[in-house]
């Protein structure tokens, strides 16, 4: 079964130094999102992306964050400057036929 | 604003007993349901989902939930539950109803004791 993989599964920082998180959506889906988990809060949507562009964006997805889709099986996530409260649980999604599958996640640990 | 509760948190049961998980949203408009599990370790994975049709779903590992419409919610219910059950669950909704972001409850660890 075709599954959502991201790598790498954990990633620690400095803050102030740039990371950028890796998905490799199923293969024939077209929408993609990334959210996020701080531990012990809830899933929050960061950005939705289709047709090689943002379609939605939360208040959290400030200029520090941006997507790429670079090429025709990856799809990023960059945060320029992290922060301490950039510490979570990073997931990508994408979706097909109103249904959202979601990759096993990368923990970032900013230090 | 619009929103997604659960309203427990923290679940314990034991072995064979029956569970009912409660979801409740605030939006009037269409909406798409869904339930995930997380089990330890491991990623979000979609129990069942609710698009339209009869209110009554089933899921997968014999779970199911009903919308109700008149009371914006989406229970999940599982009448045995194994230890194996034991896990983080999740109520989603899509607000748009047109499959974009999800918003999701706060989530309800399960524990169930042997």
């Amino acid at each position: 079964e075709p599954e959502v993989t991201q790598t790498p599964s954990h990633q620690v920082t400095q803050m102030g130094q740039e990371v950028i998180l890796r998905c490799v959506p199923i293969s024939n889906h077209l929408y993609f999102y990334w959210y996020r988990q701080i531990l012990g809060q809830k899933v929050e949507f960061l950005v939705s992306f289709y047709n090689n562009e943002i379609s939605e964006k939360s208040e959290i997805f400030d200029d520090q964050f941006s997507v790429e889709r670079p090429d025709g099986s990856n799809f990023t996530l960059k945060i320029r400057s992290t922060k301490l409260e950039d510490s979570a649980m990073y997931f990508c999604a994408s979706r097909a036929w109103g249904e959202q599958y979601f990759g096993p996640g990368t923990r970032l640990t900013v230090t | 604003a619009q929103s997604v509760s659960q309203h427990n948190h923290h679940v314990i049961l034991s072995e064979a007993a029956s569970l009912e998980l409660g979801c409740n949203y605030s939006y009037g408009g269409t909406v798409n349901l869904f339930w995930y599990v997380q089990y330890p370790g491991q990623h979000l994975q979609l129990l069942l989902k609710y698009f339209s049709g009869d209110p009554l779903v089933k899921g997968i590992k014999g779970f199911e939930a009903e919308f109700i419409k008149s009371k914006f919610s989406f229970n999940l219910r599982k009448p045995s539950v194994q230890w194996s059950d034991t896990a983080e669950y999740f109520c989603a909704v899509d607000l748009t109803g047109g499959g974009n972001k999800l918003t999701f409850g706060t989530g309800t660890q399960l524990k169930v004791e042997l």
